[in-house]
């Protein structure tokens, strides 16, 4: 069974610019989930889907940043425009949540951002 | 709001040595406690999760035991390999979505 994928693996843009990133879940798992790292400090919630609704986006730096998952399947995350303080490692993960048992999230490899 | 932390940041042992590896929280209202490992430019795989209502979990050479109400777990690496070399991450389950994260133990395991 393939682990949760995210593309691309690096990415270099320009202060001003547009970037996307994508997350491709794990098959089946309803829940998906966005973090990032900064230089220096600790991994930090970004947001929360379940399914292709947002149950929680209380992490999101402010409104240069979209996500969206339409369909329930993959996610992207926008950034629009880039700033330098948005560089860091991007990740996903995914869950297959069951009843009142919290499950363990997967992570995927991470976009290495860099903003120029 | 609840903060995470690992103490020490790096450890250099000898292979063949056990070792623990600390994490502690400040809110004792989790759902649940992750450690992983990340190794240099990867994704971090998950280890071990204990449960709110569990005490400990195993899985091999790996023990993490979790004590909520002093807001701390360890993980126990028995017999270390330099194959073990790589920063050790704990995270806490926080309000039943978000996991937040301790800096992370940097291991280094000498042959």
């Amino acid at each position: 069974e393939a682990g949760v994928t995210q593309f691309p693996s690096h990415s270099v843009i320009e202060k001003g610019q547009t970037v996307t990133l994508r997350c491709d879940p794990i098959s089946g798992h309803d829940n998906l989930y966005w973090y990032r790292r900064v230089m220096g400090k600790e991994i930090k919630f970004l947001l929360h889907f379940v399914k292709e609704s947002k149950q929680d986006e209380s992490g999101m730096p402010n409104n240069r940043f979209l996500a969206e998952r339409t369909g329930g399947t993959y996610s992207t995350l926008k950034v629009q425009p880039a700033e330098l303080e948005d560089s860091g490692v991007y990740f996903c993960a995914s869950s297959q949540e069951s009843g009142l048992v919290f499950e363990t999230q997967y992570f995927g490899p991470g976009t290495r951002l860099l903003v120029l | 709001k609840q903060e995470v932390t690992q103490i020490p940041a790096a450890l250099s042992v000898p292979e063949g040595e056990n070792l623990v590896l600390n994490c502690s929280f400040t809110d004792s209202a989790i759902y649940n406690l992750q450690w992983f490992r990340q190794d240099p430019g990867k994704g971090l795989t998950s280890l071990l999760l204990i449960q709110s209502s569990q005490r400990e979990q195993t899985s091999g050479r790996l023990n993490a035991s979790l004590d909520k109400s002093s807001g701390r777990s360890t993980l126990y690496i028995a017999a270390s390999q330099p194959g073990d070399s790589a920063t050790y991450l704990c995270a806490a389950r926080q309000g039943a979505q978000k996991l937040v994260f301790g800096q992370g133990t940097r291991l280094t395991i000498n042959p």
